[in-house]
């Protein structure tokens, strides 16, 4: 079945940097965006950024600009996000999720989550 | 890119009808045709339940409709059912920053 399995949760600690997998299955990876979208405990949900699992190309939101990576390993079926110079407001689940209609949303498969917590 | 607005929290009884709100821009939600709904029960996973406005994935139930007039999108669940208590949240593509920004998020209470 079409899935996206994530990496485990992580403990860092400010200013350290952390990377999440994602892992799809069940369909043709480079024929999908892959968004990363996050949530704070108790917050909102909060896109992140994208990429284009075909070109590797990349978009993001300019408040994660110059911290965040994506990158995607094709022959793995395997998107990757980084974020350096983590801040204890960093503390959220990571989500990455298969973008339906490319840049333009629809994110119709979602992983699990991975939970990052930034911690002294 | 700010954050779209929806209303904190809706209520509505069992069987009944109610509509959430989202509220952007021009440069979103009125410029384009890209809100998607998301429906969240706590713990739990984001599932697509509207994308396009008005497009339902396969599986989601038709009681899940939406529409847009202007800047402001609506979801509108009809027939209400404990199980639709969760948190709502729509999306919408942003041209000019070619980016997605999500609303705060609305909490459903089925009374």
């Amino acid at each position: 079945q079409v899935q996206l399995v994530q990496s485990g949760a992580e403990v860092k600690k400010p200013g350290a940097s952390v990377t999440v997998s994602c892992k799809a299955s069940g369909y043709t990876f480079t024929s999908y965006a892959m968004h990363w979208v996050r949530q704070a405990p108790g917050q909102r949900l909060e896109w992140m950024g994208w990429i284009n699992t075909g070109n590797g190309n990349t978009k993001f939101s300019q408040k994660f600009q110059g911290r965040v990576t994506i990158t995607r390993d094709t022959s793995a079926t395997t998107a990757y996000m980084e974020l350096t110079s983590l801040r204890f407001e960093d503390t959220a689940i990571y989500y990455c999720a298969r973008g339906y209609r490319g840049n333009t949303g629809a994110l119709d498969i979602w992983g699990q989550g991975a939970m990052v917590a930034v911690s002294p | 890119q700010s954050a779209l607005t929806q209303p904190a929290s809706v209520s509505g009884s069992p069987g009944q009808s109610i509509t959430i709100s989202c509220t952007g821009s021009s440069n979103d939600v009125g410029g384009y045709n890209y809100v998607s709904w998301y429906q969240q029960h706590p713990g739990k996973v984001p599932k697509l339940m509207i994308y396009d406005v008005t497009d339902r994935p396969s599986g989601v139930s038709n009681r899940f409709s939406g529409s847009k007039s202007g800047n402001t999108a609506s979801l509108t669940i009809s027939g209400l059912l404990a199980e639709d208590e969760a948190d709502y949240y729509c999306s919408s593509y942003a041209g000019s920053s070619s980016s997605l920004v999500f609303g705060g998020g609305t909490k459903l209470t089925v009374l």
